[in-house]
C-alpha cells in the first residue's frame, strides 16, 4: 500500500529538549511539507521541499529545522527554541508537475505535548 | 493574515438532508480551491476540488460551487449520512505558491 507514514502517533517532550518526528513516503513524491495544527485554527506550513538536497521556510519555521537526505523521508526536529511546541504536526506529499501543491497526502499525523 | 476563512465553525445537519459548507478567499490570486476532510487523530483526506475556470464540480453526493465575483465557494453534501461528520477544511492555491492556504474548518455533525 502507498502512503505516508509518521511516527510516533504520540510524543511527549520535556522542557529544553530536541525532539524529531519522522515521515516517510512511497508514493514517489517529489515534494513534501511539514503543517501544524493547533486547535481552531487551520493547517500553517512550518517547512517544505520540493526536491531531495533543498528546503524552504514556511510561515512559521522559527524554532523547527529539517532534512531532505532521501526522497522518501523529511523528518522534522521541534528544537528547545520553539517555545509552544504542542500542537497536531501533520506529513504531506504531493507530485511534482505543472502544481506542485495540488492534492497533498497527508499522514495520520503526530501529537506533540510538553511535559 | 487569513486569506482563506470559514467563518462557521461548527454545523449539525439531520441525517439525509443537505449540508452545506462555506469558505471565502480574500486574495484574487487563488484559481484552484480544494476541500479535505479530517477525522480526530488522523490526516486529512482529499475529498473534491475546483479550477476557477469552472463553477461548479460534482463527485458523487458532493459537490462544490464556486463564485469568483463573490470570492466564495461551498461544499454541498446531499444526502449528508453519519459517517460524513469530521472536519471539513477548505484550501486554495495559485500558480507559483509552494503551498496550499488552509481556512480553520467546520466541524460537521450528522445526526442520525
Amino acid at each position: 500500500d502507498g502512503g505516508i507514514t509518521q511516527s510516533p502517533k504520540y510524543l511527549f517532550r520535556k522542557e529544553g529538549q530536541n525532539v524529531t518526528l519522522s515521515c516517510e513516503q512511497n508514493l514517489n513524491h517529489d515534494a513534501m511539507y511539514w503543517y501544524r495544527q493547533d486547535p481552531g485554527q487551520g493547517l500553517r506550513l512550518i517547512y517544505y521541499s520540493q526536491i531531495v538536497n533543498d528546503f524552504q521556510k514556511g510561515d512559521i519555521a522559527e524554532g523547527y529545522s529539517v532534512s531532505r537526505e532521501k526522497k522518501e523521508s523529511f523528518p522534522l526536529t521541534v528544537t528547545s527554541a520553539q517555545k509552544n511546541p504542542t500542537a497536531f504536526y501533520l506529513c504531506a506529499s504531493s507530485m511534482q508537475g505543472r502544481r506542485t501543491n495540488e492534492k497533498l497526502f497527508f499522514g495520520s499525523g503526530t501529537q506533540l505535548s510538553v511535559l | 493574515d487569513q486569506q482563506v476563512k470559514q467563518n462557521s465553525p461548527s454545523l449539525s445537519v439531520q441525517e439525509g438532508r443537505i449540508s452545506i459548507l462555506n469558505c471565502d478567499y480574500t486574495n484574487s490570486m487563488f484559481d484552484y480551491f480544494l476541500w479535505y476532510k479530517k477525522y480526530p487523530a488522523e490526516g486529512p483526506t482529499f475529498l473534491i476540488s475546483i479550477s476557477s475556470i469552472k463553477d461548479k464540480n460534482e463527485d458523487g453526493r458532493f459537490t462544490v460551487f464556486l463564485n469568483k465575483s463573490a470570492k466564495h465557494l461551498s461544499l454541498h453534501i446531499v444526502p449528508s449520512q453519519p459517517g460524513d461528520s469530521a472536519v471539513y477544511f477548505c484550501a486554495a492555491t495559485f500558480r507559483g505558491a509552494n503551498n496550499l492556504f488552509f481556512g480553520t474548518g467546520t466541524r460537521l455533525t450528522v445526526i442520525p
